[in-house]
């Protein structure tokens, strides 16, 4: 089993749409929570980080952890084109050595 | 802006040459960088953490002596493939760890082994 697990998708929705990521990771000992996006053929860019339980919004995006669950997700509100890309989701806890562990990540497709 | 810069940024080399990558932190002392490779439409796979002043801590199954890592200052680290063959080709990333565990990319590197 692994650690952080994503559905794969693709992910379609319509623009305008609230798009729906989500993520669940096995270590009850996880710290830190983030989401990475990353765009075709580039590297991966931080856009949220969640420490505590329930929600963190900025702007269009809000990331909801659960750690009774083990599930952290991202919303995308208002989705649009420029928002398709690959969604990473990484989780930290203190026994690995000092690293994230990334999830295989889940495509987005926002259909104009 | 970038706080992450790798150089270069594409390189084309010959089978059984060796290619360095670069990595620098920008604006931050980094004791803790991580090289990433990416094969096309995979997940991120980590290689290594380096850790500046003493030897990389490489993933399993990833080989030391083929991809060298240095981390000679705060602000640079530097991946060597050595003899590369053309199943080394892919995009390697590298990144560096701040504040509360958040890691910021490089833009990375595109090697393509002939």
């Amino acid at each position: 089993q692994k650690e952080v697990e994503q559905n794969s998708g693709p992910l379609s929705v319509p623009e305008g749409a609230i798009a729906s990521l989500n993520c669940t990771y096995s270590d009850r000992g996880s710290q830190s929570f983030f989401w990475y996006r990353q765009y075709s053929g580039k590297s991966p860019e931080l856009i949220m980080s969640i420490y505590s339980n329930g929600d963190k919004e900025d702007g269009r995006f809000t990331a909801q952890l659960n750690k009774a669950s083990q599930y952290v997700s991202l919303l995308i509100r208002d989705s649009q084109p420029s928002d398709s890309a690959t969604y990473l989701c990484a989780v930290f806890y203190n026994t690995n050595a000092g690293k994230s562990t990334f999830g295989d990540g889940t495509t987005l497709t926002v259909k104009p | 802006g970038a706080v992450v810069s790798q150089h270069p940024s594409r390189v084309i080399c010959k089978s059984g040459t060796s290619v360095k990558i670069e990595c620098r932190s920008l604006d931050f002392q980094a004791t803790t960088m991580f090289w990433y490779r990416q094969f096309p439409k995979q997940s991120l796979m980590l290689m290594a953490t380096s850790n500046e002043g003493s030897k990389a801590t490489y993933e399993q199954g990833v080989e030391k002596d083929k991809f060298l890592i240095n981390h000679a200052s705060l602000t640079l680290s530097t991946l060597t493939v050595t003899s590369a063959h053309p199943e080394d080709s892919s995009f390697y990333i590298c990144s560096l760890k701040r504040g509360r565990n958040e890691q910021f990319f490089g833009p990375g590197t595109r090697l393509t082994v002939l």
